[in-house]
């Protein structure tokens, strides 16, 4: 079964809206969680990581008043994108890695993605 | 900087058949991980397989294989006796360190057509 889970899964709001999106894991406690942006066809883009307790670190380019993130707490990171325009309407995925796996060959654990409409 | 290169925006094999995903990555550090997720249209990421810097035997998981040759730096997926299941897009990724808590740059991706 999933291990990190992604709500909601799709959004369609009107412009001006501001949007939260959650990110949970499920069985394991994450430290640190990652949140994308994709476009069709395109590659996962990192947009930030999330680190519990502390301010998320935040990629080159990305508006950090546009997309704020929240990791609360162990289990809980959310993203959320305010007074959303048409052109923020993406695919938004977060992941996150079990800090406690034995070795560095823990895939990251993705939630089943956020695919948000601004009209 | 890590990079990861797909040069193969798309492929297609026929049914029953085998292919192979190319990935070329570059990276200064000497301990990194790489990883091939395959994403169906519905848009989850499921995890394929895993490679470490370390490795020295190919990382095999039932049809998935990692062609790893680490002095061209490259980590090609092959996938064996195809299924119409596997139409996806396929990425590889490349993770530095040796912990589980840092980042992933992905490549730009392959989609896979399987061809009845």
């Amino acid at each position: 079964g999933a291990v990190v889970s992604q709500h909601p899964s799709r959004v369609i709001c009107k412009s001006g809206t501001s949007v939260k999106i959650e990110c949970r894991s499920l069985d394991f406690q994450a430290t640190t969680m990652f949140w994308y942006r994709q476009f069709p066809k395109k590659s996962l883009m990192l947009m930030a990581t999330s680190n519990e307790g502390s301010k998320a670190t935040y990629e080159q380019g990305v508006e950090k008043d546009k997309f704020l993130i929240n990791h609360a707490s162990l289990t809980l990171s959310t993203l959320t994108v305010t007074s959303a325009h048409p052109e923020d309407s993406s695919f938004y995925i977060c992941s996150a890695s079990n800090p406690r796996g034995p070795n560095s060959n823990q895939p990251q654990h993705f939630g089943d993605g956020t695919r948000l409409s601004i009209l | 900087a890590q990079k990861i290169t797909q040069t193969q925006p798309g492929m297609f094999v026929q049914e029953k058949e085998a292919v192979t995903l190319d990935c070329t990555y570059d990276t200064s550090d000497q301990s990194y991980g790489l990883f091939w997720y395959k994403q169906p249209s519905s848009g989850e990421m499921i995890f394929l397989i895993y490679q470490g810097s370390y490795d020295e035997q190919n990382a095999t998981e039932g049809r998935y294989s990692l062609n790893f040759q680490k002095a061209r730096k490259s980590a090609n997926l092959v996938i064996s006796a195809s299924q119409l299941g596997d139409s996806a897009m396929y990425f590889c990724a490349m993770r530095e360190g040796r912990t589980n808590a840092g980042k992933s740059t992905f490549g730009d991706g392959t989609t896979l057509t399987v061809k009845p």
